[in-house]
């Protein structure tokens, strides 16, 4: 079975500043994908970004970057430019490949960030 | 377009009651999915259906709860005789045909509380 570990329970930062999120998993998978999701207050999933294994350059969505390190299985999220609206709870989550499969979600990262 | 929608938004029921919770998916979508996150066990996925296999129910905690998906469009989770330990939130989910399968797409989730 695979897992998902995120070890940060809560980061806090000041406005404009980068912050980095951890993630590790653990699978047998080749095939797979990963994906960083951003829950505010309003409990609405967001998906942030989204990585292919097969894919050895990292994912970027604008101030949103991934280190995604296959062999050490490990998939941190970059903040760039950090706002005041990136606060929330962040959520690293695995999918098997092969269609649609269930998400397999860490146990999330709040993060806070400061004016 | 719109999104994935649930109802209700809250759902507050008597401990023995039963409940449905319904989940509209993105219009087109074929796979719909239905997780549950709460404060201990964080976020555990229940149920998927994809188009007109039959679905994948490993994640259901027990054979209280149980899930439909009528015409491949809406879904409804059914609690029957309902605990506290049911008391979380409850997220749907949906993804695309074709090359972004993986990706779900969630909805505002449901939060039922059982008094």
């Amino acid at each position: 079975a695979q897992t998902v570990t995120q070890s940060q329970p809560e980061m806090s930062v000041q406005e404009a500043e980068t912050v980095t999120l951890s993630c590790t998993y653990d699978t047998s998978e080749n095939n797979y994908y990963l994906f960083w999701y951003k829950q505010p207050p309003s409990r609405q999933m967001i998906l942030v970004i989204r990585q292919e294994a097969y894919k050895q350059q990292n994912a970027t969505e604008n101030r949103f970057s991934v280190n995604f390190q296959k062999a050490a299985k490990s998939f941190s999220l970059k903040i760039s430019d950090s706002q005041l609206g990136d606060t929330a709870m962040y959520f690293c989550a695995f999918m098997a490949g092969g269609g649609a499969q269930k998400l397999v979600f860490g146990q999330g990262t709040r993060l806070t960030i400061n004016p | 377009g719109a999104g994935v929608s649930q109802s209700p938004s809250n759902k507050v029921t008597e401990k023995g009651k039963d409940v449905e919770l319904r989940c509209d998916p993105i219009s087109g979508h074929t796979a719909l999915y239905w997780y549950r996150q709460s404060l201990g066990q964080g976020l555990e996925f229940l149920i998927y259906f994809q188009g007109n296999s039959a679905p994948d129910k490993s994640g259901l905690p027990s054979d209280r709860f149980s899930a439909e998906r009528t015409g491949g469009s809406v879904s409804t989770l059914t609690i029957q005789r309902t605990q506290q330990e049911d008391s979380a939130v409850y997220l749907c989910a949906s993804s695309p045909t074709g090359d972004r399968v993986d990706t779900q797409y969630f909805g505002p989730g449901t939060r039922l509380t059982v008094l």
